[in-house]
């Protein structure tokens, strides 16, 4: 079975601080890793992905994320917060081998402080 | 181009009533999937569509939640007899296949409230 955790219900970071959203995973085989972001009232809008290739992955509205297969971690982090990264984070994870659908975290919700 | 759609965007009933809820995927999208989500938790999967192959139902909570969807168009989620438990934000995505590492687009979702 996988599994993906997200061990912070709640992030505060002030403005201008770097900020990190921890996700770690658990699967049989190798992942596929997600992140999506959740403002209030709306769908969740993709972030980025880890396929394969390079452990760090850069996405939407500069944030990245890095693949680190020895922690199983897949951490979201971004160099500058803003007020506006204020939102809903959910990581998601599927094993490549396998048949289960997307697992998603509970989410971690990141609030800026200005 | 138009992302994915769904309708209505609010719904309110009154327990034991039929309700059915909309999404109009990303236009060549092959898999479109529903999911769940309450109020605080994270998201639920219920069912999944993959062009014409038989859905996989195995995230259906019960026999009351039904799905179907046209070819690879227009999915409707029927909850028959809804329960003050069904009240929740249900999210409905599209993805181009249903290649593991290919992205799930998702819709605005449609609160459900069940009084």
């Amino acid at each position: 079975a996988q599994s993906v955790a997200q061990p912070e219900d709640q992030v505060n970071v002030a403005e201008g601080n770097p900020l990190t959203v921890k996700c770690t995973y658990s699967v049989s085989g190798n992942p596929y890793l997600f992140w999506y972001v959740q403002y209030p009232n709306r769908g969740l809008q993709f972030l980025l992905k880890y396929i394969t290739g390079d452990n760090l992955v850069k996405g939407s509205y500069g944030f990245e994320a890095e693949f680190n297969k020895s922690q199983t971690s897949f951490h979201l982090k971004k160099p500058s917060a803003l007020v506006s990264d204020s939102a809903l984070y959910f990581c998601a994870v599927r094993d490549i081998n396998g048949n289960e659908k997307l697992t998603f975290g509970t989410g971690t919700r990141l609030t800026i402080i200005p | 181009g138009a992302g994915v759609s769904q309708s209505p965007s609010n719904k309110v009933t009154e327990k034991g009533k039929d309700v059915e809820l909309r999404c109009d995927p990303i236009s060549g999208h092959t898999a479109l999937y529903w999911y769940r989500q309450r109020l605080g938790q994270g998201l639920e999967f219920l069912i999944y569509f993959q062009g014409n192959s038989a859905p996989d139902k195995s995230g259906l909570p019960s026999d009351r939640f039904s799905a179907e969807r046209t070819g690879e168009s227009v999915s409707t989620l029927t909850i028959q007899r809804t329960q003050q438990e069904d009240s929740a934000v249900y999210l409905c995505a599209s993805s181009q296949t249903s290649g593991g590492w290919d992205t799930q687009y998702f819709g605005p979702g449609t609160r459900l409230t069940v009084l």
